[in-house]
């Protein structure tokens, strides 16, 4: 069975600090895809970065990277140079093999303080 | 702008007094979904649609009914709410297997 584990329920961070949020995840599928949302506390699910399974280097966007390690079958999620903005709820998820359907993680508390 | 629009953003109900949340995408995407999101529970499937009149259920389907006669739209039914539904609704689409999903700005319930 597909499973996304999210070990940190909450972190604390110093504003300007780098960020590693974790993800490992259970799959058999070959295939896969791994996905990264942010929930501030207004609610809104907003989508950060992808990386595939088959993809040779490691995702960015902006602030935003993955960690992709596929043997340790982890995807942490780094954010650099931390901000106010950044405090917020993290999920990790992933999609399987020809499927719409994502399994979600529990999600990391991120509070950045000033 | 593309997007994904539910509403309403807020509703307070009683039990037992039917209601519907609408969903609408402009992308054209194909595929259509409905969460609920619970605290410590994270976020559950209720219902999803991979194309018009084609919907089948998720992890937890008692309780609603959805429909897809057009393909932006994905409406969310409780024909009978109860306080059990009190939760945020998050409706979201894609548009292929390796895109993410856009989510709607959610829409927090409230069965009294």
């Amino acid at each position: 069975a597909q499973k996304i584990t999210q070990t940190q329920p909450g972190m604390f961070v110093q504003e300007k600090e780098a960020v590693t949020l974790d993800c490992t995840y259970d799959t058999s599928d070959p295939s896969y895809g791994l996905f990264w949302y942010k929930q501030p506390s207004s609610g809104e699910m907003i989508f950060l970065i992808y990386q595939g399974s088959y993809d040779q280097q490691n995702a960015t966007e902006g602030r935003y990277s993955l960690n992709f390690q596929k043997a340790r079958k982890s995807a942490n999620l780094v954010i650099s140079a931390s901000q106010l903005g950044d405090s917020a709820m993290y999920f990790c998820a992933m999609k399987g093999d020809s499927n719409y359907q994502l399994i979600w993680g529990a999600g990391t508390k991120l509070i950045i303080k000033p | 702008e593309a997007q994904v629009t539910q509403n309403p953003r807020y509703l307070i109900t009683v039990t037992g007094k039917k209601l519907t949340v609408t969903c609408s995408q402009n992308m054209n995407h194909e595929y259509m979904s409905w969460y609920r999101q619970d605290p410590g529970l994270g976020l559950r499937q209720i219902y999803y649609s991979m194309n018009v009149e084609v919907t089948d259920k998720g992890d937890v389907p008692e309780g609603y009914k959805v429909s897809r006669k057009e393909k932006r739209n994905f409406p969310l039914i409780l024909e009978s709410p109860s306080p059990n539904q009190t939760s945020l609704y998050f409706c979201a689409s894609s548009g292929s297997y390796n895109s993410p999903l856009h989510f709607g700005n959610g829409t927090r319930l409230t069965v009294t």
